[in-house]
């Protein structure tokens, strides 16, 4: 058990919609990193969040936001969904500072029909 | 960040070591080798990581040549539960907080009865 918790584990939903992926660090990290892996892509990262900032931004879609609340649990909202948005989410955190490795949860896999 | 070359794909016998190679020629000093790995759509489980010299932990060693332009991961005595994705990357040590991993294809260990 990584110690970083995911809600919901799977989702399914419709084009068109919008959803909300739920992240907890593990206690102490405040880093928060949002990854996606498509069965095409491999994991690809997304965002990261530091103590409630936005810290890095990758490959993350305009249709998609992240954010981090002061007790840093972090949410990925994604809308106006499409069939390719299906894919496996994860969430890691790491403590302050490198080199404190990533420690990721066991993701939400969302599925749109 | 330095980019990795991975095999990809890996046989080893149940009992024997596994020894999983990375080439990372364009490694700067500040940045470090991490491995993770990634069992059947779980989340990636951090293994080990180091700057220049050896490291060993109880799941694995690791083995930096002197010139930190290639590693070696080593597993002891793999087991079928090893069977896996084994990710190599390297990562920037900075103060600014990213930090974030960038994943490529990685290599699948196959491990075999």
């Amino acid at each position: 058990d990584s110690g970083v918790t995911q809600t919901p584990k799977h989702l399914i939903t419709a084009t068109g919609q919008r959803v909300t992926l739920r992240c907890s660090p593990r206690s102490g990290d405040l880093s928060v990193y949002w990854y996606q892996q498509s069965l095409d892509q491999g994991l690809q990262f997304l965002i990261q969040y530091y103590n409630g900032e936005e810290r890095a931004k990758g490959n993350i879609l305009e249709r998609f936001s992240a954010q981090q609340f002061p007790d840093l649990h972090s949410e990925l909202n994604l809308s106006s969904l499409e069939l390719g948005d299906s894919a496996l989410y994860f969430c890691a955190s790491s403590v302050p500072g490198t080199p404190g490795p990533l420690h990721f949860g066991n993701g939400t896999r969302l599925t749109v029909t | 960040d330095a980019k990795t070359t991975q095999p990809p794909s890996m046989d080893c016998a149940e009992g024997r070591a596994a020894n999983l190679p990375c080439n990372h020629s364009t490694i700067s000093g500040n940045e470090y080798v991490y491995w993770y790995r990634q069992i059947h759509s779980q989340g990636p489980q951090y293994i080990i990581h180091g700057l220049k010299n050896n490291e060993t932990n109880e799941m694995a060693s690791l083995i930096i040549t002197e010139d930190r332009k290639s590693s070696t991961l080593i597993l002891p005595h793999a087991t079928l539960r090893d069977t896996a994705v084994y990710y190599c990357i390297v990562r920037v040590s900075d103060s600014g907080n990213t930090g974030k991993l960038i994943f490529g294809q990685g290599t699948t260990l196959q491990v075999k009865p």
